[in-house]
């Protein structure tokens, strides 16, 4: 059982160069998160989708893009790189929303942005 | 004031202690409440919901009190594969909108042997 799967583990990009961070979910889950963390913050919610078609901005948006094609992939595009955008970065998925039901974390990109 | 604001740690502890954690919230309209554990460099994973009767999982006990805003998370007996960072979170809801999780910057523990 996958549950919540990353692509990839692991980059290094430089400024101004584009990337897509893949999330693919095998728990048929309608809900999916970016979140990023960064020393001394915290989680913070980048964007989200309720469904497949559908995203929402959250706390940080800026600078990223996002797209639900299929209910069961949750796409991060960063269209140009900048080194504030070095973090680790989470994608999540839950059955219901947020409050309603526990959410299962994929095990995180770490990007470097030099 | 931080939308969730815990203890700033780290705590250090020996076998066998009792551990308590705290945790703040600003919004009064939260909705739910939770406990994660994140070890080092690995994704969050849910360690309890916490209700507002209390509620415990073996040597883990959450308590809520909404008067207060205020969250605890108590570890009793504690193990050495307890350490880790605990991430208090709350689901903060708008309107009539599903809410968003909001999560703390936790606190690390480290047990000792």
């Amino acid at each position: 059982n996958a549950g919540v799967t990353q692509t990839p583990k692991f980059r290094v990009l430089k400024t101004g160069q584009s990337m897509t961070l893949l999330c693919a979910q095998d728990m048929n889950h309608e809900y999916m998160y970016w979140y990023r963390q960064d020393p001394g913050m915290g989680l913070r919610l980048i964007h989200y989708s309720v469904g497949e078609g559908t995203t929402a901005k959250g706390e940080v948006p800026d600078g990223y893009n996002v797209s639900r094609l299929k209910k069961q992939n949750f796409l991060l595009g960063l269209e140009s790189a900048a080194p504030s955008q070095t973090s680790v970065y989470f994608c999540a998925s839950s059955y219901h929303g947020q409050g309603g039901s526990e959410a299962f974390f994929g095990q995180g990109t770490r990007l470097t942005v030099v | 004031r931080k939308e969730v604001e815990q203890d700033p740690g780290p705590f250090n502890v020996p076998e066998g202690a009792t551990v308590a954690f705290n945790c703040t919230y600003s919004n009064s309209a939260s909705q739910s409440f939770f406990w994660y554990r994140q070890d080092c460099r690995k994704e969050p994973k849910l360690l309890m919901s916490v209700y507002s009767s209390g509620n415990e999982d073996g040597r883990f006990t959450a308590q809520l009190n909404r008067a207060s805003q205020y969250i605890s998370l108590l570890i009793r007996d504690s193990k050495l594969s307890d350490s880790a960072t605990y991430l208090c979170v709350v689901n903060i809801q708008y309107g009539g909108s599903q809410g968003n999780l909001i999560f703390g910057k936790g606190t690390k523990l480290s047990v000792k042997p």
